[in-house]
C-alpha cells in the first residue's frame, strides 16, 4: 500500500529559486494538508484541502501556493524561495474532516528543503 | 489561539512505564490526538479523545481531561523501538464551524529508552 506518497525527499535551493513539492495519495480521501515542521515550533499548517478544486490558508501560508487539481494530488509551490523556508514538509490526508478518528492524518514521507 | 504544553524531552528504561504530559488552553476543543514520529520518519497515528477518560490500546493508552485542558500518554512495557517524539494536537472548532482538521500540534516531547 502505498499511502502518501510525497516527492523529492531532499532538495536545495538557491534563494530567488521556485519549485514544487508533489504528493499523492491512493487512499480516496478527501481532505489534504500541507504541513511543515521546524525545531522546537512542532508541525504548522501551511495550506489545506477539502475536496478538489478547493484550497485554503492555513497558519504560515506567506510565501507557498498550492493547487488540488485532481482529487490524489496536492501541489506545494515556492515562487521566491527564501532562508526562511527551510524546513522539513509534510504532505497529509485524512479521510474526512468532521472529527473523530476519520480525520486522523496519513503523512508522506517528508522532503528536506534547504534554502541557500 | 491555542496552546500547548509538552516536555521537551524524557528518558526511561526498558521494561518500564512512561507517562508523557500534555496540557493545553483553547476554545472551541473539540478532540485530540497522539501521533509518534521516529527520528527521520513521518509521524503516525497512535491515539485520539474526545471524551474524559482512558482509550486503552495494547502498551499505549491515552486520557483526557476536559475540564482540567489534560492530557497523558501512557506507555507500558516500553522497548527500544519506542524511543520517538510524541506529538500532542488538539483540534478545535468555531462557532458554527468545523476545523477542517486544522490541529494544532505541540512542539513534541523526544523518548528515549535505555536498556
Amino acid at each position: 500500500n502505498a499511502g502518501v506518497t510525497q516527492t523529492p525527499k531532499f532538495r536545495v535551493l538557491k534563494t530567488g529559486q521556485s519549485m514544487t513539492l508533489l504528493c499523492a495519495q491512493d487512499m480516496n480521501h478527501e481532505y489534504m494538508y500541507w504541513y511543515r515542521q521546524d525545531p522546537g515550533m512542532g508541525l504548522r499548517l501551511i495550506h489545506y484541502s477539502v475536496g478538489e478544486g478547493t484550497t485554503a490558508k492555513g497558519e504560515v501560508p506567506d510565501g507557498y501556493n498550492v493547487s488540488r487539481l485532481k482529487k490524489q494530488n496536492f501541489l506545494l509551490g515556492l515562487e521566491s524561495a527564501a532562508p526562511s523556508q527551510t524546513s522539513v514538509y509534510f504532505c497529509a490526508s485524512s479521510q474526512t474532516g468532521g472529527g473523530g478518528t476519520n480525520e486522523k492524518l496519513f503523512f508522506g514521507s517528508g522532503t528536506q528543503l534547504s534554502v541557500l | 489561539g491555542q496552546n500547548i504544553d509538552q516536555p521537551t524531552e524524557m528518558t526511561a528504561t526498558e521494561g518500564a512505564i512512561v507517562q508523557i504530559n500534555c496540557t493545553y488552553q483553547t476554545s472551541g476543543f473539540n478532540g485530540l490526538f497522539w501521533y509518534q514520529q521516529h527520528a527521520g520518519e513521518a509521524p503516525t497515528f497512535l491515539s485520539y479523545n474526545v471524551l474524559d477518560g482512558l482509550e486503552e490500546k495494547g502498551r499505549f493508552s491515552s486520557f483526557l481531561s476536559r475540564s482540567k485542558g489534560y492530557s497523558y500518554l501512557l506507555l507500558k512495557e516500553l522497548q527500544m523501538k519506542d524511543s520517538a517524539s510524541y506529538l500532542c494536537a488538539v483540534r478545535a472548532v468555531n462557532a458554527g464551524g468545523t476545523s477542517y482538521g486544522k490541529l494544532t500540534f505541540g512542539q513534541g516531547t523526544i523518548l528515549t529508552v535505555h536498556p
